[in-house]
């Protein structure tokens, strides 16, 4: 079946500007990440979702960026007033949760250019 | 509080060698455990997963991982190996009946395959 998808696979954007990056998750999967990857370094956790809920919002660096889910499906991960310092490679994951274990299904990414 | 350590950010081996990726976690009782892998410019990719039945672990392309409750450890070994494996591996620790809502990565050891 069919993975996890994000869109765009790469983004360029000016300093200031506002990005959405998107999420698809596996169906029927009930939990939803956001993780932040920078060269080089490991994952930053940001923030994650049961159904269309978001109970720990504690690792979003800043009030620039904020995330919502619709449908308990597609998530946009939106960064506002973009700074370089946002520039990375931002991973979604899904997972199950009645059943499951936890483990992790990622997409391919998207990644970000702030110039 | 769990945590997760991968000791040695990068690792070099020869084609043929032996392959052994250290994991250490800190957990109040035995979490699941994961190990990932992830290619360049991909996602994270799931090699294998410690849930409580056997504590030799076999995951996909050979590589398997043995979990040693005294040692608090996850080491992720494989016999010999390939060109192929240069990857960036990924331990994660979930604590049980969260459904990978707390789940913790390691900050990632490179490795590196010489011919």
């Amino acid at each position: 079946g069919a993975g996890v998808s994000q869109s765009p696979s790469n983004k360029v954007t000016e300093k200031g500007k506002d990005v959405e990056l998107r999420c698809d998750p596996i169906s029927g999967h009930t939990a939803l990440y956001w993780y932040r990857q920078s060269l080089g370094q490991g994952l930053e956790f940001l923030i994650y979702f049961q159904g269309n809920s978001a109970p720990d919002k504690s690792g979003l660096p800043s009030d620039r960026f904020s995330a919502e889910r619709t449908g308990g499906s597609v998530s946009t991960l939106t960064i506002q007033r973009t700074q370089q310092e946002d520039s990375a490679v931002y991973l979604c994951a899904s997972s199950l949760i009645s059943g499951g274990v936890g483990e992790q299904y990622f997409g391919p990414g998207t990644r970000l250019t702030v110039t | 509080a769990q945590s997760v350590t991968q000791l040695g950010s990068h690792v070099s081996v020869s084609e043929g060698a032996l392959v052994l990726l250290r994991c250490n976690y800190s957990s109040s009782v035995p979490p699941y455990l994961f190990w990932y892998v992830q290619y360049p410019n991909q996602g994270l990719q799931l090699l294998l997963k410690y849930t409580s039945a056997a504590t030799l672990v076999k995951g996909i392309n050979g590589f398997e991982a043995e979990f040693k409750k005294s040692e608090t450890s996850f080491h992720l070994t494989k016999p010999s190996a390939h060109m192929s494996d240069a990857a960036e591996y990924f331990c994660a620790v979930s604590p049980r009946g969260t459904g990978g809502f707390k789940t913790i990565f390691g900050a990632g050891t490179r490795l590196f395959v010489k011919a």
